[in-house]
Formats: C-alpha cells, sequence, structure tokens
C-alpha cells in the first residue's frame, strides 16, 4: 500500500494555464506539507495543513492554492502558470506532536514541467 | 533562522569504501529535531533518521551510522562498505520545536557516487 500517493507523476503544460496537483496519505497523520525542489535539488517547504487547517505559507505567490479538503487529503492548485514553476512538487505527511516533531514521509513527486 | 549546511556537493568513492557526509546547522532553539533523507535516481525522498537535541547517542543501523554533535552543531553520516545501491543524493534536515510549524529547513545535498 502507498502511504503518500501524488497523482499526476508528470505534467506538462503551457504557460498560463491553471493546473492541479492531488496527494492522499493512508497513514493517519494529522499533517501535510507541500514542498517545491528546483532544478539544483534544493528543497523548500511551501504551505503545510495541520487537520484541514493552513499553518504554514512561505510567501508563496497566491496563485499557487492548497486545499484540504479532509485530513488525507492536500491538493495544490496553480493558476497562470509560469515558466519558473517548473520543478517537481513533492506532497509529504506526519504525525501531530504535541511535545515532539515527527519525521514526513513523502510522495513520490510530481514533475512539473512549463513550456 | 534556521539554516543547514552542507558543504560537500559531491563525492565520489569506490564500492566498499567508507564515506562521510557532512551536515553543520544553524538554530536559536534549544529544542530541535535532525533528519537525514535519502534520494536516489528514481527521485523519491526516503527517510533515514530523526534525532532531537537531548539525544547526542550516536546511532548506527546496519552500514549506517551518524554522528550527531551539539558542540560542533554537527550531524554527520557515514556510510560504512559503500555498496553501489547507496548512489543517491543525501540530506540534511532541521526542524525547530515550534508547535504546528514543524517545516523541515533541508540543506543543498550531497550527490554520492558509488563506483563499481
Amino acid at each position: 500500500d502507498t502511504a503518500v500517493s501524488q497523482t499526476p507523476k508528470y505534467l506538462v503544460t503551457q504557460m498560463g494555464n491553471d493546473k492541479s496537483i492531488k496527494c492522499e496519505q493512508n497513514l493517519g497523520h494529522d499533517t501535510m506539507y507541500w514542498y517545491k525542489q528546483d532544478s539544483k535539488k534544493f528543497l523548500k517547504i511551501m504551505f503545510s495543513y495541520n487537520n484541514k487547517e493552513l499553518i504554514i505559507n512561505e510567501t508563496v505567490p497566491n496563485r499557487f492554492s492548497p486545499k484540504s479538503p479532509d485530513k488525507a487529503h492536500l491538493n495544490l492548485h496553480i493558476n497562470s502558470l509560469e515558466l519558473g514553476d517548473s520543478a517537481v512538487y513533492f506532497c509529504a505527511s506526519s504525525r501531530q506532536g504535541l511535545t515532539s516533531t515527527y519525521e514526513q514521509y513523502f510522495g513520490p513527486g510530481t514533475r512539473l514541467t512549463v513550456t | 533562522a534556521q539554516k543547514v549546511t552542507q558543504a560537500q556537493t559531491e563525492i565520489s568513492v569506490v564500492e566498499k569504501e567508507d564515506v562521510t557526509l557532512d551536515c553543520v546547522y544553524e538554530t536559536r532553539d534549544t529544542t530541535y529535531y535532525l533528519f537525514w533523507y535519502k534520494q536516489p535516481p528514481s527521485g523519491e525522498l526516503v527517510f533515514l533518521i530523526r534525532r532531537n537535541s537531548f539525544d547526542e547517542q550516536n546511532e548506527i543501523s546496519g552500514r549506517y551510522s551518524w554522528n550527531f554533535q551539539k558542540s560542533t552543531s554537527s550531524f554527520n553520516f557515514t556510510i560504512t562498505a559503500s555498496q553501489v545501491v547507496d548512489s543517491a543524493v543525501y540530506f540534511c534536515a532541521l526542524s525547530e520545536d515550534t508547535f504546528g510549524n514543524e517545516k523541515l529547513t533541508f540543506g543543498t545535498g550531497t550527490r554520492l557516487t558509488i563506483i563499481p
């Protein structure tokens, strides 16, 4: 069973289009995240949600809008795609610790190419 | 602000050699967590280890071992008797213990190539 899954795995689209990436976790975790990995492999957090509530929004352009319909799902919608949005987007999830911080488990990534 | 530095951009070793990947971190918190992740050529991110700031014991898991030294703010990773399957990009990451804000700050990664 896949713990954290993302669809699609590859996404090729033209500038100006709107696209969505879906993420689901079956680990029973309370917290989910989106990270962006650029062409130099640098990983940076974009958003985190805890029980459907937005917790972290790391100065991401408002063309990016996460949505969490329930705590097992965290989708990422991107409007008006730009060339610079080309990257690999990773979804992750973790347990919510009251007194501890737990490891995050990552999905397989979605490679977005904007042409 | 938290920061993670992996000064080694790329390392190549011959199979069966030992190799150490360096990780130096900066944080103002007294409670924090350190992680290592592996990203093989297939692209997924694989969790390897989590360590909290109060546990300075070194850890060994098979051919992998980790050396945590608060005095030098380092959390180094050693692979003993390397194998070709160890070829990957390895990331060190830091999370400050801020409840509800447990974002990972990653280093820039070290690309490890094991030469058969």
